[in-house]
């Protein structure tokens, strides 16, 4: 089936730095991506949309400033957090659909998620 | 906007059967979706249902109705394995999913 690679699945660093994050759609071509996070014992937020080629559509309350999003190609999307403050640790998911007009029976298949904590 | 409301937890024996209900308002709908998550882990997709009806896969089972609002996820023949969070999730008329706060299911011998 198809796979979603998400690197790394763990970053403890200090606060100002910058973290990338690497999505990967393994055996098919992405060409949506989605950015989810999750804080302790809530629900999964969609923070961004990447499409491959364009610029991503944030959602409302998410600094793209702060969130750069690039998917330059159709089997990688990357999320950078730039200077990271410790209020940005969370569990951040990525997951991938190649149809964007395809509604039809196919889940959007999901990274395994990187556990980001900034000191 | 979007709205997703589902029990917070639920208790089950272990070989019963379990029904997890949730209730969304979206704008516009492209399908409802059930994820089971485990605690630290990324969300692992179960069922989709985009027209009225159950939709049965193995001892699990979900069921829609676009009239109501509402959908329900049915575990059948439950494991200890079984507990963990189940999520339901709407396509609206965006592409992303809206997840509900995810119900917490703890399965007792």
């Amino acid at each position: 089936g198809a796979v979603v690679s998400q690197h790394p699945s763990r970053v403890i660093c200090k606060s100002g730095t910058s973290v990338k994050i690497e999505c990967r759609s393994l055996d098919f071509q992405a060409t949506t991506m989605f950015w989810y996070r999750q804080f302790p014992k809530q629900s999964l937020m969609l923070m961004a949309t990447s499409n491959e080629g364009s610029k991503a559509t944030y959602e409302q309350g998410v600094e793209k400033d702060k969130f750069l999003i690039n998917h330059a190609s159709l089997t990688l999307s990357t999320l950078t957090v730039t200077s990271a403050h410790p209020e940005d640790s969370s569990f951040y998911i990525c997951s991938a659909r190649s149809h964007p007009r395809d509604y039809s029976n196919q889940p959007q298949h999901f990274g395994d998620g990187t556990r980001l904590s900034i000191l | 906007g979007q709205n997703i409301d589902q029990p917070t937890e639920m208790t089950a024996t272990e070989g019963a059967i379990v029904q997890i209900n949730c209730t969304y308002q979206t704008s516009g709908f492209n399908g409802l979706f059930w994820y089971q998550q485990h605690a630290g882990e990324a969300p692992t997709f179960l069922s989709y249902n985009v027209l009225d009806g159950l939709e049965e896969k193995g001892r699990f089972s979900s069921f829609l109705s676009r009239s109501k609002g509402y959908s329900y996820l049915l575990l059948k023949e439950l494991q200890m394995k079984d507990s963990a969070s189940y999520l339901c999730a709407a396509r609206g008329g965006a592409d992303g999913l809206t997840f509900g706060k995810g119900t917490h299911l703890i399965i007792q011998p």
